[in-house]
């Protein structure tokens, strides 16, 4: 079964601190992810796909098959990165994004 | 300025009643999706469509319908027969793999 599972609903860390968002995935195919973002009153984004392993906003996620995982990682969080984030599956041959649960991120400052 | 407009932004439906929710697109995707948000369940597929004049049913299709008689638009009409459908709706578009655009999406209230 294809299946997106985000363990955390909430994650509150202080400004500053590291910031990591677990995602784990199950697919029997190659894996093609996702991270999108949704900042407060604003239209759900893409923030970074594992195939472009560029780093957006100060975010990195590496694609680690063994563990099947795609986790979100910032090693400064900043207050503008509160919002909630959601790790997405693409279904190849489907054309169709599995997404997770999503986390809510809240930067104290 | 291209992109992905949904109406109403706020629908409220009275029991018993469909209403339809409009998303339109101006970016020449091929594929159109519509998923439903709520919270602590993340974004979940309810259609989607690859082309024109065909679409897929996707894990929660059951009380919706849909069509796409042009590119540019694909509608959702939220039927009676969908026991809890209060909740946001998201439509989204994309081409090839290249991840989607969303639209601003419609939050719907049964009154």
């Amino acid at each position: 079964a294809q299946r997106v599972t985000q363990p955390e609903k909430l994650l509150s860390v202080f400004k500053g601190a590291p910031v990591e968002l677990k995602c784990n995935y199950s697919y029997s195919g190659s894996p093609e992810l996702f991270w999108y973002v949704q900042y407060s009153r604003q239209r759900l984004q893409l923030l970074l796909r594992h195939i472009s392993r560029e780093s957006i906003k100060g975010f990195t996620a590496d694609l680690n098959k063994g563990e099947t995982s795609f986790h979100l990682k910032k090693p400064f969080a900043q207050e503008e990165d509160s919002a909630m984030y959601y790790c997405a599956l693409n279904i190849q041959g489907a054309q169709k994004l599995v997404f997770g649960q999503g986390t809510r991120l809240t930067i104290n400052p | 300025d291209g992109g992905i407009t949904q109406s109403p932004k706020y629908l409220f439906r009275k029991e018993g009643q469909n209403v339809t929710l409009s998303c339109e697109q101006n970016l020449n995707h091929d594929a159109m999706y519509w998923y439903r948000q709520d919270p602590g369940q993340g974004l979940r597929l309810i259609y989607y469509s690859q082309i024109v004049n065909d679409f897929q049913k996707g894990d929660i299709a059951e009380g919706y319908s849909v069509s796409r008689e042009k590119k540019e638009s694909f509608p959702l009409t939220v039927t009676s027969a969908q026991k809890n459908p209060t909740a946001f709706y998201l439509c989204a578009s994309s081409w090839a793999d290249n991840g989607y655009t969303f639209g601003s999406g419609t939050r719907l209230t049964v009154v």
